[in-house]
């Protein structure tokens, strides 16, 4: 339990579906990211929030449309797919800078949501 | 661009030692990460390093050249728990912050 939650746990749609990814953190970070992980494939920034503000997008097309409506929460909403997204998308979150005192500030990962595209 | 490279695949015997190496070429450096992942589950962090040297806890060792751009997670008494892949991470500070993540290192510990 690392205190990031991600629903649903696993994900089929259509090329035409509308779905939302969903990420909570209970941790009192503010920053937060969402990644892909595709097969051997490192994993890939798409998204992240500092603040609340998206700070990063890293040329992720535009069926990929992330919210943040405060510091817990992030979605990552779905549109008109391709079969290629088909991958694990972790969300992630950390506080914005290491603090110091032991704090390394690093990454915080949920279980990750499995997305397959028919 | 930021660029990390990692060996991909390693194999090694139950109680041996292993080194997994990682190089890195990014701007903006702000620490070196390693993160352990294990088939269907979430990386999770291993140690961190952001000053040259190693840095030891338990089984566990890391070692940051920033000159070389290099680091290495050194593993001691191999057990086969420990089979998984072991991610190297750089984050990177621009407006905000963000960590970019080499290829990943699958390593297959054997009886």
């Amino acid at each position: 339990e690392t205190g990031v939650t991600q629903t649903p746990r696993h994900l089929v749609m259509g090329m035409t579906n509308k779905k939302s990814l969903k990420c909570e953190q209970h941790l009192g970070h503010n920053a937060m990211y969402w990644y892909k992980q595709s097969a051997k494939k490192p994993l890939e920034l798409m998204f992240v929030y500092n603040f609340k503000e998206q700070t990063e997008n890293n040329s992720v097309p535009s069926r990929f449309s992330p919210e943040c409506p405060n510091s817990s929460h992030l979605f990552l909403h779905l549109h008109t797919l391709q079969p290629e997204d088909s991958a694990l998308y972790l969300c992630a979150s950390s506080h914005p800078i290491a603090r110091g005192g032991g704090d390394t500030g690093e990454l915080f990962f949920g279980e990750g949501s499995r997305l397959t595209v028919l | 661009g930021q660029n990390i490279d990692q060996p991909t695949e390693m194999t090694a015997t139950e109680g041996a030692i292993v080194q997994i190496n990682c190089t890195y070429q990014t701007s903006g450096f702000n620490g070196l990460f390693w993160y352990q992942q294990h088939a269907g589950e979430a990386p999770t962090f291993l140690s961190y390093n952001v000053l040259d040297g190693l840095e030891e806890k338990g089984r566990f060792s890391s070692f940051l050249s920033r000159s070389k751009g290099y680091s290495y997670l050194l593993l001691k008494e191999l057990q086969m728990k420990d089979s998984a892949s072991y991610l190297c991470a750089v984050r990177v500070l621009n407006y905000g912050q963000n960590f970019v993540f080499g290829p990943g290192t699958r390593l297959s510990v054997l009886p």
